[in-house]
């Protein structure tokens, strides 16, 4: 079975320019999640999609921020523009089931932004 | 509001030794689950276990064991005979169910390094 794949794997910018990120979930996974993992510190929830719709995104900066999963399968995370502090991992996972609060999570492996 | 507390930020000891990894967690919810990540320096989040808030029931797998004490708000983990492949970020985490989706709340995360 295919992973939640991401892209890029690494990406580097200078602040105030615009970033994209690409995740696709494994197939049939109604839920998908982005998180930012900022060094040293545990991952933190930046948006949740039940299908195309927005569950949870009340710690995403919306000022620069935002998210799409127009189709419901694949997702775009994009800050615009970025600044030094946006330096993190961000993180794509989904999962199978949506609104069962046990259903664990399938990561992928992230996409590390270095912003200049 | 939930909130995870891993107090270790770094443990190192040598392969063969048991180490146990600390964590404590809050939150108002009767129902909740937790969770143990394991983050290689791959980056990917590995899911490790699960346990709902109504089974205190400790659990072995393998090299790992799980202790779960609602008493004490508390799910350590631990690694019997470590060894280098353990070298990881390992995460606690708590999912409670939030508006129609459930949210992971992760805790800072312990860096284990085991060493020959």
């Amino acid at each position: 079975e295919a992973g939640v794949a991401q892209s890029p794997r690494y990406k580097i910018i200078e602040k105030r320019q615009s970033v994209a990120f690409w995740c696709n979930p494994i197939s049939g996974h109604a839920t998908l999640y982005w998180y930012q993992q900022i060094l040293g510190q545990g991952p933190k929830l930046l948006i949740q999609f039940q299908n195309n719709g927005v569950v949870d995104d009340s710690q995403l900066p919306k000022d620069r921020f935002s998210a799409e999963r127009l189709k419901g399968v694949d997702s775009t995370l994009k800050i615009q523009p970025a600044k030094l502090e946006d330096s993190a991992v961000y993180l794509c996972a989904s999962r199978s089931i949506g609104g069962r609060t046990g259903e664990k999570l399938f990561f992928g492996s992230g996409t590390q932004l270095s912003v200049l | 509001a939930q909130k995870v507390t891993q107090a270790q930020t770094e443990i190192s000891v040598v392969e063969k030794e048991d180490v146990t990894l600390d964590c404590v967690y809050e939150t108002r919810d009767t129902t909740y689950y937790l969770f143990w990540y394991k983050q290689p320096p791959s980056g990917e989040l590995v899911f490790l276990i699960r346990r709902n808030s109504f089974d205190e029931q400790n659990e072995i797998s393998g090299r790992y064991s799980w202790n779960f004490q609602k008493s004490t708000s508390s799910f350590n983990f631990t690694i019997t005979a470590s060894q280098v492949v353990d070298s990881a970020v390992y995460f606690c985490a708590l999912s409670v169910l939030t508006g129609g989706g459930n949210k992971l709340t992760f805790g800072t995360g312990t860096q284990l390094k085991v060493e020959l």
